[in-house]
């Protein structure tokens, strides 16, 4: 059945040095994927996204990239700040909008 | 801002009892999801619809729970009768017209089953 993968399941870094998750999925029709970031106790809200016809995508300090190929596709947080602590979750979407979600990276930014 | 609402935030009952979450999905927004968001199980999608027609329900234990939209303002996600297993937050999210497009979130509701 449809799947995602999301590793780590925990990150810790250091105050402005980089963050990077990255999610698998099985199936091949997945056109769109989401990033969402969830603060403790809030609902989950999203950050960036990529769809099939694009390899990379950039927001600021943030980068999505997608390898179609190898049904891979990453989050980059770059000069990481103590706010951006949360848990993150990806997500690829089939052709009917469904979304299947990874398991979620708990993000620890140490000051 | 339009937002997603749910009701009520809490809910706290016993075993066997009746729930009933209520969410208002945002004004213009034809597809609603309900998820259930555990520790264990992260974020499970239950069900949801398009034009208030169910699309896909296959993630909910039917025969405890039932999600419906009486029209398209309104989506409530029912169990009956509710067990501690189903202690979670669920959540709803809505979005516009078009297949593929930012899912709105709910606040979610925190439901525990004593």
């Amino acid at each position: 059945g449809e799947n995602v993968e999301q590793h780590p399941s925990t990150l810790s870094v250091q105050e402005g040095d980089s963050a990077v998750i990255k999610c698998t999925y099985s199936d091949s029709a997945s056109n769109y994927f989401p990033w969402y970031k969830q603060e403790l106790g809030k609902r989950p809200q999203l950050i960036i996204d990529i769809r099939s016809n694009v390899g990379e995508k950039k927001d600021q300090r943030i980068a999505v990239t997608l390898n179609k190929t190898a049904k891979h596709f990453s989050l980059h947080i770059t000069e990481t700040q103590p706010e951006d602590s949360a848990v993150y979750f990806c997500a690829a979407s089939s052709v009917t909008g469904k979304l299947i979600f990874g398991q979620g990276t708990t993000l620890q930014v140490k000051p | 801002d339009a937002r997603v609402t749910q009701t009520p935030r809490d809910k706290v009952t016993e075993m066997g009892q009746e729930v009933t979450m209520r969410c208002q999905p945002i004004l213009g927004h034809n597809t609603v999801f309900w998820y259930r968001q555990t520790m264990m199980q992260g974020l499970e999608l239950l069900a949801y619809f398009r034009n208030r027609a169910p699309l896909d329900d296959s993630g909910m234990p039917k025969d405890r729970f039932s999600a419906e939209m009486p029209d398209a303002t309104l989506a409530t996600l029912k169990i009956q009768p509710s067990e501690p297993r189903d202690s979670a937050v669920y959540f709803c999210a809505s979005v516009g017209t078009g297949v593929f497009g930012e899912q709105f979130f709910g606040p979610g509701t925190r439901l525990t089953v004593l």
